[in-house]
Formats: C-alpha cells, sequence, structure tokens
C-alpha cells in the first residue's frame, strides 16, 4: 500500500496561500493522489485529485513533483473559513478488485486574522 | 440540491441492540462506502458496495451488517457483536469506483453507548 506522510499542523495568515506539503514516497505509477478536508464533526470534502499533472480547480492547486514521490496542496488565499483538517491520500487497488481510500491523521491547518 | 444525507446526526444505543444507520443519495452513483472515525484518527473502511444487491467487507466489518437493495440507499447496521462502537460513521459515494471518481461524503452519524 502507498501510504502518506504530513505535518500534523500548519499555521497560515489570512489571504496569504497555504501550501500543504505531502509525501508518498512509495505511490505506484497508476495511484491517483486525493486531497479533502475536514472540518470538525463533519464529512470530509473532496479538494482535488491528480495523477502526475498539476490540476488547478475552484478551491485549490495541486502541484506533483516529477517522481511523484511528494505532492502540494496550494490554497491560494486562505480564509479564516478553510480551518480544517486536510488529508493527503493514495487510492489504493486492492486483490479484489474494489478500492479504498485510507486516510490517516491529517495536517491541522490553521488559518489566524 | 444533489448529496449524501445521513440520518441521524447523533444517535444513542443500549447495550446488546442492534441499530441502524441511513444513507441516502441523489446524486445517482453507483458505488456507496460506509467508515469509521474514531477521535483524532483516520477513516477506517467498514463495508464498499459497487452495485445494487452486491457488497464486500472493508477493513473493520466485524460487527456489522450492510444491504444494498437500491441504488441510492446503503444502510449500515451495528450489531450487539460490536463491541466498541462508538465512534462517527460516514457514508460516501462515487460514480464509478473504478475510474478514479472522488468519493463525496454525507456528515455523518455520531453514535454513543448509553
Amino acid at each position: 500500500d502507498a501510504k502518506t506522510t504530513q505535518p500534523p499542523s500548519m499555521d497560515c495568515a489570512e489571504g496569504r496561500a497555504a501550501n500543504l506539503p505531502c509525501n508518498h514516497s512509495t505511490i505506484s505509477g497508476n495511484e491517483y493522489v486525493y486531497w479533502y478536508r475536514q472540518i470538525h464533526s463533519q464529512g470530509p470534502q473532496y479538494i482535488i485529485h491528480g495523477l502526475k499533472n498539476n490540476e488547478t480547480n475552484e478551491m485549490a492547486s495541486l502541484i506533483i513533483t516529477e517522481d511523484r514521490k511528494s505532492s502540494t496542496l496550494i490554497l491560494p488565499h486562505a480564509t479564516l473559513r478553510d480551518t480544517a483538517v486536510y488529508y493527503c491520500i493514495v487510492r489504493v487497488y486492492m486483490n479484489s478488485g474494489y478500492s479504498t481510500l485510507t486516510f490517516g491523521k491529517g495536517t491541522m491547518l490553521l488559518v489566524s486574522p | 440540491d444533489g448529496g449524501i444525507t445521513q440520518s441521524p446526526k447523533y444517535l444513542f444505543r443500549k447495550e446488546g441492540q442492534n441499530v441502524t444507520l441511513s444513507c441516502e443519495q441523489n446524486l445517482n452513483h453507483d458505488a456507496m462506502y460506509w467508515y469509521r472515525q474514531d477521535p483524532g484518527q483516520g477513516l477506517r473502511l467498514i463495508y464498499y458496495s459497487q452495485i445494487v444487491n452486491d457488497f464486500q467487507k472493508g477493513d473493520i466489518a466485524e460487527g456489522y451488517s450492510v444491504s444494498r437493495e437500491k441504488k441510492e440507499s446503503f444502510p449500515l447496521t451495528v450489531t450487539s457483536a460490536q463491541k466498541n462502537p462508538t465512534a462517527f460513521y460516514l457514508c460516501a459515494s462515487s460514480d464509478r469506483d473504478s475510474d478514479n471518481q472522488p468519493q463525496h461524503f454525507g456528515d455523518g452519524t455520531r453514535l454513543s453507548i448509553l
């Protein structure tokens, strides 16, 4: 299984870019990287996903290194409502044929005024 | 609005009692999932269903049961055999499991033991 490693916490000033790193050094060639965030007592919210190319949507940008061993989620202008736990996940396909998203402990991002 | 609805938001179970958590989606998604989250921890997969009338065990299926009689519904029963049921339960769905489509989550059910 590909595992991910994230810092347990990060701080960011409101209005600045938040750059959240993730290491996935054992990722396989066909495994996607997904990012979710979770605000306390709510379900995880999907942010973005990618395979090897950089991706951007209305919420964030995802930068994946050329060797695919790490990635960075960028929130270009963080707001107080972006305070949440951010999960970097690699989707893994099992021998049974189904896939699973293995959520670790994530990074607690605190955006301050 | 399209989405995933979990009910109830809070649920209390007595010792030896089975309880059923509801999950309904109107996204026309084929695949549905149940996860369990303990305090300060990530999510662990309980059961998964790719199509109607079919489901597979996840990493922690013992003490749980599911059914998938309709595409939009995937209820989870926490049986009395689950000795530590207190947790936050999350239901998710995705368009097709094999196409790397992202999973979308409901807002969860928090289950506690009386």
